[in-house]
């Protein structure tokens, strides 16, 4: 149970062009999911968190007219990199809460590599 | 300590041998700390949720403990083997703070064997 998926697991994309993330709770409903991204070397860092049908929740630093979060459903969640630099070339991952599980435990998807060229 | 702190940042361990690292965290405001494990290309996997100064959890040959008044949590392997290779986070929650988790850079375990 608690499985969380992920796609692309990577890409590779032109300056300008604009990357869609999906996270997707498999098995349980997600009232509440996450979007994290680590560079190189750091540690997981919080960008947003997103409540089903209300907007984004971002953490201080992350332009949210650059990284669009949607998360029209229970069990969908999407982050959307809009005109990608090589400067947000990074990993990003996802995770996702179903407000059950003890203590509020996130489970996370595997992950989208992210390279702008 | 305002960050969430892991040592070592790798470590080599023959198989067989026990182990452990270190995860500090601010103690100030504490409502939980997590423990992920993290295989290469995987999803990280909940190992521990710990709330109450004091707690020990354990899961198989893995256990954890906690200490919130100084903020700190240790994480023993006993008897480690190569499918314990991974490197193994640990995240803070604060309460009444944002939802999100507050990650150390993890410990990168290698099992020689």
């Amino acid at each position: 149970g608690a499985v969380v998926s992920q796609h692309p697991s990577w890409v590779i994309c032109k300056s300008g062009t604009s990357v869609k993330i999906e996270c997707r709770s498999l098995d349980f409903q997600a009232t509440t999911m996450f979007w994290y991204r680590q560079f190189p070397k750091q540690s997981l860092m919080l960008m947003a968190t997103s409540n089903e049908g209300s907007k984004a929740t971002y953490e201080q630093g992350v332009e949210k007219d650059k990284f669009l979060i949607n998360h029209a459903s229970l069990t969908l969640s999407t982050l959307t990199v809009t005109s990608a630099h090589p400067e947000d070339s990074s990993f990003y991952i996802c995770s996702a809460r179903d407000g059950i599980a003890e203590y509020n435990e996130q489970f996370f998807g595997p992950g989208t590599r992210l390279t702008v060229l | 300590i305002l960050n969430v702190e892991q040592s070592p940042q790798s470590l080599h361990v023959q198989e067989g041998d026990s182990t452990n690292f270190t995860c500090s965290f601010p103690s100030s405001n504490f409502y939980a700390l997590h423990w992920y494990r993290w295989e290469t290309a995987k999803s990280p996997e909940a190992l521990f949720v710990m709330t109450l100064n004091g707690d020990e959890k354990k899961k198989g040959r893995i256990s954890a403990t906690l200490n919130t008044k100084e903020g700190y949590s240790y994480l023993y392997i006993k008897g480690s083997q190569p499918e314990d290779s991974a490197t193994y986070l640990c995240a803070s929650r604060l309460e009444g703070g944002a939802d999100g988790l507050t990650f150390g850079k993890g410990t990168h375990l290698i099992i020689q064997p």
